[in-house]
């Protein structure tokens, strides 16, 4: 079974601040883990992914995620946050172990807020 | 590359009525998978399609079903449309074997 947690409902942040949005998962294999982005009326956006390798992984728009296995953790971070990366994020995970299936679970959602 | 398209983008219907929505995928994309967005319950997986057979199924009633054509076109329809069915759609379409998936804007369903 796989599963994923995002603790927080919204995240708040000043302009230029870094910002951290939380992501946990679970799984009995190893994970395929994904952040997405969505905007007011419009579908999700792929950010970034991490298969293996790099525990550091660089996706679009300045966003990065740090893999921590220790912790099963797979937080997305940005040093400067900007107005404009106001939205919604799902982190999603999928078991590598999973039979075949590509279909990831999704988290319920953050939505991050960045003040001017 | 035109990206992921479905029709309508609003629906309003009154229960006890049935639906269909439409997907259109990224040329070459051979998976389609749908999900229902709702405020309370996150993201859910519907079903998947692949070379228009059903490959995955959420844990959804009866009354929600789909099907893809052979051109990877795919639509859901649900039947006897409940109050709760009232959501945002989203159909998501992937290469083969790639984990990364492209959303469509969503079609807003409300039952009323």
């Amino acid at each position: 079974a796989q599963s994923v947690a995002q603790p927080e409902d919204q995240v708040n942040v000043a302009e230029g601040n870094p910002l951290t949005v939380k992501c946990t998962y679970s799984v009995s294999g190893n994970p395929y883990l994904f952040w997405y982005v969505q905007y007011p009326n419009r579908g999700l956006q792929f950010l970034l992914k991490y298969i293996t390798g790099d525990n550091l992984v660089k996706g679009s728009y300045g966003f990065e995620a740090e893999f921590n296995k220790s912790q099963t953790s797979f937080h997305l971070k940005k040093p400067s946050a900007l107005v404009s990366d106001s939205a919604l994020y799902f982190c999603a995970v999928r078991d590598h172990a999973s039979g075949g299936s590509y279909i990831p679970t999704f988290g319920r959602g953050t939505s991050l807020i960045v003040h001017p | 590359k035109a990206g992921v398209t479905q029709t309508p983008r609003y629906l309003i219907k009154t229960r006890g009525q049935q639906v269909t929505l439409s997907c259109s995928p990224i040329s070459g994309h051979r998976s389609v998978s749908w999900y229902q967005q709702t405020p309370g319950q996150g993201l859910q997986f519907l079903f998947e399609y692949f070379s228009e057979t059903q490959r995955n199924k959420g844990n959804f009633p009866g009354r929600f079903s789909g099907r893809q054509f052979s051109n990877s076109r795919s639509e859901m329809n649900v039947s006897t449309l409940e109050l709760g069915d009232s959501a945002l759609y989203l159909c998501a379409s992937s290469l083969a074997g790639k984990d990364e998936q492209y959303f469509g804007p969503g079609t807003r369903l409300t039952v009323t």
